[in-house]
């Protein structure tokens, strides 16, 4: 059984230029969350899909927008970057029923 | 925000020791689950406990949650040097239908 799959796994991107993060998750698993993860602040939750809806969403700026597809996977979109969205980017996806998360490896981005 | 905070934020043992992390949370869960990254890459579910569960025991892995006190704790028995990695407590809200709230880890070195 195939795991979750972020691609890409390692992006450096300029001040001021927008990103686009994929996530494929497990086969069968509707519901994909997503966290930035830094030294300073850890994990912080973004957002959460589920069946193609958004259904929570964390305290960051507009910058960050994300959307899911009708095959469940979902991507993650952070426009005008800063230095300060340089982060470990991780995805999970599960079973709403039994709550636990199933982690891909993470994209990690790199804002110079 | 964070949730759960984890005690202590670095623990250094040899191997063949048991390595314990404690987990205190604030507000009422559905559960609480531990997680391990290795790394810097994705996380890795290693148990869930619900809120009417006192104890879990999952291989070398031994972990009780006390309600009243809004705190639990992960015991890793026997430690090797492959348990070397940072842990994670993440919380469910008992108000349900919300993400994952994680937090910021217990670095744990094995020493061999």
């Amino acid at each position: 059984k195939a795991g979750v799959t972020q691609t890409p796994r390692y992006l450096i991107k300029t001040r001021g230029q927008q990103v686009t993060l994929s996530c494929s998750p497990i086969s069968g698993h509707r519901s994909v969350s997503w966290y930035q993860q830094t030294p300073g602040q850890g994990l912080q939750f973004l957002f959460e899909y589920f069946s193609e809806t958004q259904r929570n969403k964390g305290n960051f700026p507009g910058r960050f927008s994300g959307r899911q597809f009708s095959n469940s996977r979902s991507e993650m979109n952070v426009s005008t970057l800063e230095l300060g969205d340089s982060a470990l980017y991780l995805c999970a996806s599960s079973l709403p029923e039994t709550y636990g998360y199933t982690f891909g490896s993470g994209t990690r981005l790199t804002v110079v | 925000s964070q949730q759960g905070e984890e005690d202590p934020q670095a623990l250094s043992i040899q191997e063949g020791e048991n390595a314990t992390m404690n987990c205190s949370y604030k507000t009422s869960i559905n559960n609480l689950q531990w997680y391990r990254q290795n790394s810097g890459r994705g996380l890795v579910h290693l148990i869930l406990i619900r809120s009417n569960e006192r104890e879990k025991h999952s291989g070398r892995l031994r972990v009780t949650l006390d309600t009243s006190k809004k705190s639990s704790s992960l015991l890793i028995t026997a430690s090797r040097a492959a348990d070397t990695a940072s842990y994670f407590c993440a919380t469910a809200s008992a108000s349900g239908n919300t993400p994952l709230v994680f937090g910021k880890g217990t670095r744990l070195s094995v020493i061999a």
